[in-house]
């Protein structure tokens, strides 16, 4: 089955301590790319990267890290995560500029 | 700078009664236009993308339409479970893509 997975879904943790969550896409897209949505202000995106070792910088990527070492996976990295960041954040995959097909969603909650 | 602005930001429509989300963009050189359905609690699910101007798609009670400046996602007869958040994003000449803060819509049976 064709789909985007994340890690975790749920996620509490404190302010300063690096996590990661991963992203993994079983379709071989070239096109992976990490958003964050809140209330009011939608769907923003954060890294993208087009394709192996070549990731770019979105709308909000201030404290936020990513890497793209294998084609079908490209972790989000928090190194000192601050509740401003507490958020709902999805991971996407695509062919270019078709449709993305989205990971379920991972709430991360800052304290 | 790329935007996309969606109207209404909410809407209630009885079962069966038509009608229109608009999405409304300024980008520069559109490479795609895209309209999502997000159901509570999950990622957004593709529905259609739009290319060029008078360009139309359908499927099922959705059809999405795209002029130079606006697309809209017209609802025929809907039923209570198209009850969802519908999204619009667009993707320019660089590599990003920027959504609308989407239509919440609620049919009642």
């Amino acid at each position: 089955e064709a789909q985007v997975t994340q890690n975790p879904r749920y996620l509490i943790t404190v302010t300063g301590k690096k996590l990661t969550v991963t992203c993994s896409q079983n379709m071989n897209h070239e096109y992976m790319s990490w958003y964050r949505q809140d209330p009011g202000l939608g769907l923003r995106q954060i890294y993208y990267s087009m394709n192996v070792e070549v990731t770019d910088k979105g709308d909000v990527p201030e404290g936020y890290k990513v890497s793209r070492k294998e084609k079908r996976n490209f972790p989000l990295i928090l190194e000192s995560p601050s509740p401003n960041q507490t958020s709902l954040y999805f991971c996407a995959s695509s062919f270019g500029s078709v449709a993305q097909y989205f990971g379920p969603g991972t709430r991360l909650t800052v304290l | 700078e790329d935007q996309v602005t969606q109207s209404p930001e909410a809407l209630r429509l009885q079962e069966g009664e038509s009608s229109s989300l608009n999405c409304s963009y300024t980008v520069s050189g559109l490479r795609g236009l895209f309209w999502y359905r997000q159901d509570p609690g999950k990622g957004p699910e593709f529905l259609f993308t739009l290319y060029s101007a008078g360009e139309e798609k359908e499927k099922e009670r959705l059809k999405a339409t795209l002029t130079k400046k606006e697309s809209f996602l017209h609802i025929t007869a809907p039923k209570p479970e198209d009850s969802a958040t519908y999204l619009c994003a667009v993707q320019g000449t660089g590599n990003q893509f920027y959504f609308g803060t989407g239509t919440s819509l609620t049919v009642i049976p």
